[in-house]
């Protein structure tokens, strides 16, 4: 079974706040890791995609790091800030032949001023 | 606008209608992706249309009925479609199959009752 799994669920922070989610995923046939973030009534927008282990990644205040042996993700985000709030989506990309994306569920993040 | 725009943002349908989500992009990606979101659940992944032949169908019920007539635009055709096919759509593109990092569309919001 593959599974994609997001923590924590959801997360409430005060801005200013330095906060870590973790993706954890399949570590056998790994093609890619993306991260996206997902604002309320907005598309869902990519923030990285990492492919190689130990990929470290930076957008601003954003950043994602790749462990491919161990199968997880983390992102951080430096003091946070209200509009940081939102929903942050893992997916796994795995190629046995064919590629096939997961998605997890996702770490909604609610920052308060 | 991600240049992935979705046509209606909003549909309430009756379980004996039919109706249509479209779906368009002009970012010269040969790639198309349904997606359902349900309440507190992972993306699903529906359809994948690659260079206009659809490549997966992930098991989903011939109540949907995707359309890819060319590589710029996406339908899902519905018809019967039972209540807990309410959710969100999203439709996804990317510059092909193996690229990792879509671009999706804002969804349509579908009710049925």
């Amino acid at each position: 079974i593959l599974n994609v799994e997001q923590s924590p669920q959801s997360l409430h922070v005060q801005e200013g706040d330095s906060t870590n989610f973790t993706c954890s995923f399949p570590s056998s046939n790994f093609y890619a890791l993306h991260w996206y973030r997902w604002e309320t009534a907005k598309s869902p927008e990519a923030l990285f995609v990492m492919t190689l282990n130990g990929d470290e990644k930076k957008k601003g205040r954003i950043s994602a790091t790749l462990n491919t042996k161990e199968g997880y993700s983390y992102l951080y985000i430096k003091g946070s800030q209200p509009e940081d709030s939102a929903t942050y989506l893992c997916a796994f990309t795995r190629n046995t032949g064919g590629f096939k994306t997961i998605f997890g569920a996702g770490t909604r993040l609610f920052v308060k001023a | 606008e991600t240049g992935v725009t979705q046509t209606p943002r909003h549909l309430v349908m009756g379980m004996t209608n039919k109706k249509s989500l479209k779906c368009e992009q002009h970012l010269g990606h040969n790639a198309m992706y349904w997606y359902k979101q349900s309440a507190k659940k992972p993306l699903e992944l529906m359809f994948v249309y690659s260079l206009e032949e659809r490549v997966e169908n992930n098991s989903v019920p011939s109540r949907f009925s995707p359309e890819c007539p060319n590589s710029s635009h996406l339908f899902l055709h519905l018809h019967t479609l039972q209540p807990e096919d309410s959710a969100l759509y999203l439709c996804a593109s990317s510059p092909d199959r193996g690229l990792v990092g879509y671009t999706f569309g804002s969804g349509t919001r579908l009710t049925v009752v």
